[in-house]
């Protein structure tokens, strides 16, 4: 079964500092991979995808996630968080055997960013 | 608001009750999912629908749950005799079938349950 592994559940960071979410998963075909974010209170909005080409992709408020095959990895950066960067971030997988389009999400990181 | 909704926001109910939430997905979108959530865990997959058609339901659904799509629109997730263990996020989410942005699901705010 496909699975998905986010191996930080808990960051703390201050303003301006790096970020790095790691995420990898286990289906070995072809995927699309999703970042949500949920600010407190919110609900689940998309970050970003990658369906296929360019191996980095840009998503919004200067997120970026790049997609390594070799790895099974797709992990989230951030070169300068904000305080309003608060959230729990959710890395997910559509398995290519799906056509439903199900999403498969690991466990999610909560990120704090100290001001 | 054109986003997905879904009523009521939050439901207490007693173990062994039953309760209905529903969903309204982004008008025209054909694809309509059903995801639990629990504390500390990212959303699990419950159903699909393609249309009104119910096309996957994940082993998690039990008999005690059912869920509707009757006219391609709204949905409804039922569950009957609840347990203390239904009780988590109840998230609905949509998306196109075709087009750039199909497989990009759209979130509602969720159905808080609490069952005591």
């Amino acid at each position: 079964a496909q699975s998905v592994s986010q191996h930080n559940h808990h960051v703390i960071l201050s303003e301006a500092a790096s970020l790095e979410l790691g995420c990898n998963y286990s289906y070995g075909g072809t995927v699309n991979l999703f970042w949500y974010v949920q600010y407190p209170g919110q609900h689940l909005q998309l970050l970003l995808k990658y369906f296929s080409g360019d191996p980095l992709v840009k998503g919004i408020k200067g997120f970026e996630a790049e997609f390594i095959k070799s790895k099974f990895s797709f992990n989230l950066r951030k070169p300068s968080v904000q305080w309003s960067d608060t959230a729990e971030y959710f890395c997910a997988v559509i398995g290519g055997s799906s056509n439903t389009g199900k999403l498969i999400f690991g466990q999610g990181t909560t990120l704090q960013v100290k001001p | 608001d054109t986003g997905v909704s879904q009523d009521p926001r939050h439901k207490i109910t007693k173990r062994g009750q039953n309760v209905t939430f529903r969903c309204d997905p982004i008008s025209e979108h054909n694809r309509l999912y059903w995801y639990r959530q629990t504390l500390g865990q990212g959303p699990e997959f419950l159903t699909y629908f393609q249309n009104e058609a119910q096309l996957e339901k994940s082993r998690l659904l039990s008999d005690r749950f059912s869920a509707e799509r009757p006219k391609g629109s709204f949905s409804t997730l039922e569950i009957q005799r609840t347990e203390q263990g239904d009780s988590a996020m109840y998230l609905c989410a949509s998306s196109p079938i075709s087009g750039r942005f199909s497989y990009e699901q759209y979130f509602g705010p969720g159905t808080r349950l609490t069952v005591t």
